[in-house]
């Protein structure tokens, strides 16, 4: 079955500190995703992946970075964090290959940051 | 730019009734995909069903049907036999290859 695991589950940071969010799939996806969610705003994508080694920017990536080391793992990162950037944050994998491919997404339990 | 819109907030029906929950989307892509997943208490996240653009038949799974009526880029979620366990968000989404844009959310709460 689909996996895509999420840490830590809970997390407080504090403003300014550098916050890593991590994120493996064992679904065996070249795609992966980091979005957040917020009242009234459902997912906004932040950052997404079509493989190792690649990052691509999505709908509000300022002040976020991403990393994929591999196929398995995928951060996101806070190098400063604001209070604004209080949230959940939800890691998706995808099953396309292609443009012109529906793309099933499966997600993580989420990750819920509050900065104080 | 994609635009999802569900304005409907939250519903609140009886269990074994059908309800119909809404969504407008805006999209430049001429060939495109809708989706619904569903968000339960628990916070996680899974796919319902999907709608390819280019087919004219609504899509059907289990209790989930879709209303899609393409010339008012409209794609409605139809529960039939609502059970308690129904009782979630669902969002709507809309998006080809790795740019989906989700919806803000219908709550749904099913009442014994």
């Amino acid at each position: 079955e689909a996996a895509v695991t999420q840490s830590p589950r809970n997390k407080v940071a504090v403003t300014g500190g550098k916050v890593t969010l991590s994120c493996n799939q064992t679904n065996n996806h070249n795609n992966m995703y980091w979005y957040r969610q917020d009242t009234g705003h459902g997912l906004r994508l932040i950052h997404y992946s079509y493989g190792a080694g690649s990052t691509e920017k999505g709908d509000i990536p300022d002040g976020y970075k991403a990393s994929r080391p591999s196929q398995e793992n995928f951060s996101l990162i806070l190098e400063l964090a604001t209070p604004s950037q209080t949230s959940v944050y939800f890691c998706a994998s995808g099953d396309a290959f292609n443009w012109g491919v529906a793309e099933t997404l499966y997600f993580g339990s989420g990750t819920r940051l509050t900065v104080l | 730019a994609q635009k999802v819109t569900q304005t409907q907030t939250s519903i609140s029906v009886m269990e074994k009734t059908t309800v119909t929950m809404d969504c407008v989307y805006e999209t430049q892509d001429s060939s495109y995909f809708l989706f619904w997943y569903k968000q339960t208490a628990s916070g996680e996240i899974v796919f319902l069903i999907r709608q390819d653009s280019y087919k004219k038949e609504n899509a059907t799974v289990g209790h989930y049907s879709l209303n899609f009526q393409k010339p008012k880029s409209s794609i409605g979620l139809i529960i039939t036999a609502t059970q308690i366990e129904d009782s979630a968000v669902y969002f709507c989404a809309t998006g080809s290859f790795n740019k989906l844009t989700f919806g803000a959310g219908t709550r749904l709460a099913v009442c014994p």
